[in-house]
C-alpha cells in the first residue's frame, strides 16, 4: 500500500536553531500534503496546506515566516521550523492524499527544543 | 460545541469483545475518515467513507449522511488493537480535515 515517509522521527535541538522535516509519498504522486501539529493528548491542529509548486496555505494563527514549507516535487514537502524555541516542541506530522482523496500519514516527528 | 465528535473518549475492553465507536459531526461533508494512532504516535487511515459501509478485516465502519453519524466497530478485539482512533471529515471550500477529539481504546487480555 502506499506509504508517508517521514523523517527525522525525533530529533532534539537548541534554542534558536532551525529544524528541517521531512515528507515523503513514497510509491504515489502527492499534489498536496498537510502538515499537523499535536499537543499531548490533543487532537491534530493542521497547521498548513502544501500545493507542489505553489506556496503553501497557512492556517490562522500560524506565522508562515517561522513554519517554513517546501513542495519542491510531487512527493517531497519540507517543513523547516525556524529558530525554533521550547514552545515549539510538538508532536508534528505530515499527510499526503493521493488520488481518488484518501489520505496516507508519516510517522511522525517529535522536535524537543532546548 | 465541536463540529465532529465522538463518543465514548476513553473506552476499556476485554479481549474478544465487540467494540463500537461512534462519530457524529455538523457540517456538510464529502468524505469521513476513521484514523488510528498507536501510541508512538504514527496515525494509519482506516476508512474513508462517503456512504453506506466498508469492512476490512475486523473493523467495520458505517456512515449515515442523513444522520450525520458514523460508528466504527472492532469485532473480536485483542489488545493490539489498544489505539487512539479518530474521526475526522472533509468538505466545504477547502476540503480540510476536521477532527474528532478521539477515543482512547485500551484492551485488555
Amino acid at each position: 500500500g502506499a506509504v508517508v515517509s517521514q523523517h527525522p522521527s525525533w530529533v532534539i535541538c537548541k534554542s534558536g536553531t532551525s529544524v528541517k522535516i521531512e515528507c515523503r509519498s513514497l510509491d504515489f504522486q502527492a499534489t498536496t500534503m498537510f502538515w499537523y501539529r499535536q499537543f499531548p493528548k490533543q487532537s491534530l491542529m493542521l497547521m498548513a496546506t502544501s500545493n507542489e509548486g505553489s506556496k503553501a496555505t497557512y492556517e490562522q494563527g500560524v506565522e508562515k515566516d517561522k513554519f517554513l514549507i517546501n513542495h519542491a516535487s510531487l512527493t517531497l514537502s519540507t517543513l523547516t521550523v525556524t529558530s525554533a524555541h521550547p514552545e515549539d516542541s510538538s508532536f508534528y506530522i505530515c499527510s499526503a492524499r493521493a488520488m481518488g482523496g484518501k489520505l496516507f500519514f508519516g510517522s511522525g516527528t517529535q522536535l524537543s527544543v532546548l | 460545541k465541536n463540529e465532529v465528535e465522538q463518543s465514548p473518549q476513553n473506552l476499556t475492553a476485554q479481549e474478544g469483545e465487540f467494540i463500537t465507536i461512534n462519530c457524529s459531526y455538523s457540517v456538510g461533508i464529502s468524505a469521513l475518515h476513521w484514523l488510528q494512532q498507536h501510541p508512538g504516535g504514527g496515525i494509519v487511515s482506516l476508512f474513508m467513507l462517503s456512504s453506506g459501509k466498508k469492512k476490512h478485516g475486523r473493523l467495520i465502519a458505517t456512515i449515515n449522511i442523513q444522520e450525520k453519524h458514523s460508528s466504527l466497530h472492532i469485532t473480536a478485539s485483542h489488545p493490539r488493537d489498544s489505539a487512539v482512533y479518530i474521526c475526522a471529515v472533509s468538505g466545504g471550500a477547502t476540503n480540510k480535515l476536521i477532527f474528532g477529539t478521539g477515543t482512547l481504546l485500551a484492551v485488555q487480555p
